[in-house]
């Protein structure tokens, strides 16, 4: 079975760092580009970053460049999500999601881990 | 950056109707576009991909159609499962998602 489990979230003061992790299974992880997407409580899906198969390529939304950096251990099977310089409008759950070619125009989110919540507040 | 709207932002209806959710894309996005399914504290489940294909394991009661700029999301006869958000998403040029529609039981 395909899974991806999130960790790492928690509590955090603004201007503080947090790592989330995603534990990849059932599937060969290195072959895939990985993903994050955040939703805000109450709000819509945000892209985050993703991270080709063997890392050489990352892309962030521009709200978190400088500050997130996305990387991958392919012998571990995990993802990573390093966050510094928390802003309040960072609180989201985070899910991780594997980049899915179905042999069409693009590739896919899916599966979607069941996400970690980080909440950034004093 | 690419918007996508989706109407309406709910939809009431009863089991056994006939679901139909828009999404529209402020340029064209050829059929570079996806809808996912949530559940309250569930993750997105991809439903459609390039605009009309299903998914691996997804009914066939869920059907996409569309490409350019305007998109649908029909579930035909809706089952109590169905009930839940729905977004759009494009990868045409970088990626966007949609607000959401919030499919509610009449």
């Amino acid at each position: 079975e395909v899974q991806l489990v999130e960790s790492g979230g928690g509590l955090v003061q603004p201007g503080g760092s947090l790592r989330l992790s995603c534990a990849a299974s059932g599937f060969t992880f290195s072959s895939y580009w990985m993903s994050w997407v955040r939703q805000a409580p109450g709000k819509g899906l945000e892209w985050v970053a993703n991270i080709k198969q063997d890392g050489s390529e990352k892309y962030y939304v521009d709200s978190v460049k400088g500050r997130f950096t996305i990387s991958r251990d392919n012998a571990k099977n995990s993802l990573y999500l390093q966050m510094n310089s928390l802003r309040a409008e960072d609180t989201a759950v985070y899910y991780c999601a594997r980049e899915m070619d179905y042999g069409g125009n693009s590739d896919w989110f899916d599966p979607w881990g069941q996400g970690t919540l980080v909440t950034v507040s004093s | 950056e690419i918007v996508l709207t989706q109407s309406p932002a709910t939809l009431s209806l009863s089991p056994g109707e006939r679901a139909t959710l828009s999404c529209r894309a402020s340029q064209s996005v050829s059929s570079y576009l996806a809808w996912y399914q949530q559940k309250p504290g569930q993750a997105p489940r991809l439903l459609i991909y390039d605009a009309s294909n299903r998914a691996t394991g997804i009914p066939a009661r869920f059907s996409g159609s569309g490409s350019g700029t305007d998109f649908t999301l029909t579930i035909s006869s809706l089952e109590p499962e169905d009930f839940a958000v729905y977004y759009c998403q494009q990868r045409s040029n970088w990626q966007t998602f949609g607000q959401g529609t919030k499919l509610e039981i009449k």
